[in-house]
């Protein structure tokens, strides 16, 4: 049973903006016991962590990407969104969302327990 | 931002041990005990199987260990399984609320 899943459109056209959103289920997005993440894939080359937030809405982001980068979270669907903003042919990549479980002090030190299967965007008009 | 280095592949007979490294500077892996390994089926989602350098989820073999030597973080798999044949990556946490992931490594079972 997977308890992540990634949702939104396969493609978006270049500088629109990219909206995914990650429905966790088998548990409670509101607990303290874990972050929430994005993490992408482009084609052929390694992971990029994107950002990450607290139930409670606090946000980290990756510097690269904290200019274009918006995630959310609506604790009543027990759901958090990615929202990436005037996308290039660059952005085009399989998107994960992931549970940060918190076990050290550093929020974006905790590991990411349990992964989505990931959801391809590809960026093209 | 820092970036982690690992060998883009690795391969190793059933049986024997592989290791495979991650290499990065004093403000990622070697100043902080915050080094993750993952397990990556294509396709699949990635898999946790090492946390704080040498720790490992409930479930995961003891076949796999992790370790840490200065700049460098290490991930070995012992008595190679077919099914261990996946990509490796490592991620690290870099100071500043931020982490980043390496490039992979592609792991064959001969």
């Amino acid at each position: 049973q997977l308890p992540l899943q990634e949702s939104g459109p396969g493609l978006v056209k270049p500088s629109e903006t990219l909206s995914l959103t990650c429905t966790v289920s088998g548990g409670s997005i509101s607990s303290s016991s874990y972050y929430w993440a994005w993490i992408r894939q482009p084609p052929g080359k390694g992971l990029e962590w994107i950002g990450s937030i607290y139930y409670s809405g606090r946000t980290y982001y990756n510097p690269s990407l904290k200019s274009r980068v918006t995630i959310s979270v609506d604790t009543s669907k027990n759901q958090f969104s990615l929202k990436l903003t005037s996308v290039t042919a660059a952005d085009t990549a399989v998107y994960y969302c992931a549970r940060q479980v918190v076990v050290v002090i550093a929020a974006t030190g905790n590991p990411f327990d349990y992964w989505g299967q990931g959801t391809l965007v590809t960026v093209s008009s | 931002q820092s970036a982690l280095t690992q060998p883009p592949s690795a391969s190793g007979s059933p049986g024997q041990s592989v290791t495979i490294s991650c290499t990065g500077t004093s403000s990622d892996v070697g100043g902080y005990n915050y080094v993750s390994w993952y397990q990556h089926h294509p396709g699949k989602a990635p898999k946790l199987m090492i946390y704080e350098v040498f720790k490992r989820p409930s479930g995961v073999p003891d076949r796999f260990s992790g370790s840490k030597s200065g700049n460098t973080a290490s991930l070995t798999v012992s008595g190679l399984q077919a099914e261990d044949e996946a990509d490796y990556y490592c991620s690290s946490y870099v100071g500043s609320n931020n982490l980043v992931f390496d490039g992979g490594t592609k792991l064959t079972v001969l």
